[in-house]
């Protein structure tokens, strides 16, 4: 079976624009988590989607926002990017208690 | 919310070196994980332990919930064990998962 898939691999925007990341997760499995890491740094919590619905919300500010698709497959958008939000963006699914991570998408803001 | 403490933050090894990694976390955990790092920033599952003592070839965990730790344990490292080693247990519930900032492995032949 394929694992989580992500895209694109890298991103290169500028301060303003807006972007979408890309996870698919693993077949049959149906909660969608993102992380952000930034350099340095554990990744930290974003969003959690299980079934089309939002489960949880992490410290960040509303230009983050989400969706996952009735495929189970999900979107993370950024809008009004800062310089601040250069970082790995990673993609998480679930089957039960274990989380398995796609190879993540690398956003550099300019 | 939990706070996850993970010791040594950097860790140098001569090839063939044994090594245990430290996990505190400040609350009492229904799971947690381990994972590997790699250089190219892929996390790796290294085990789903919630408590007691797991082992997978070189590579070895124990958690005692009750005293709010873990240990990873490296036999005979290699230098593709080099990266950065996480544990992450959950925030609440199973989900979501809350990192500390790892400990960075070098493994020099």
């Amino acid at each position: 079976d394929a694992g989580v898939t992500q895209s694109p691999t890298h991103l290169i925007k500028t301060r303003g624009q807006h972007v979408t990341l890309r996870c698919s997760p693993i077949s049959g499995h149906k909660s969608v988590s993102w992380y952000q890491q930034v350099l340095g740094q554990g990744p930290q919590f974003i969003f959690q989607y299980y079934e089309k619905e939002e489960r949880g919300r992490g410290n960040f500010p509303d230009r983050f926002s989400a969706r996952q698709f009735p495929n189970y497959s999900s979107e993370l958008n950024v809008n009004a990017l800062l310089l601040g939000d250069s970082a790995l963006y990673l993609c998480a699914s679930s089957w039960s208690d274990t989380q398995y991570f796609g190879p993540g998408t690398r956003l550099t803001v300019l | 919310g939990i706070q996850v403490e993970q010791s040594p933050p950097d860790l140098i090894l001569q090839e063939g070196a044994n090594s245990t990694l430290r996990c505190n976390f400040s609350d009492s955990v229904n799971n947690l994980q381990w994972f590997h790092q790699n250089p190219w920033g892929q996390l790796i599952n290294l085990f789903y332990i919630p408590s007691g003592t797991k082992q997978n070839g070189r590579l070895s965990a124990t958690t005692v919930a009750t005293e709010r730790y873990s240990l990873l344990y490296i036999s005979s490292s290699q230098t593709t064990d080099s990266g950065v080693y996480f544990c992450a247990p959950p925030e609440w519930g199973n989900t979501p998962l809350v990192f500390g900032k790892g400990t960075r492995l070098s493994v020099i032949a």
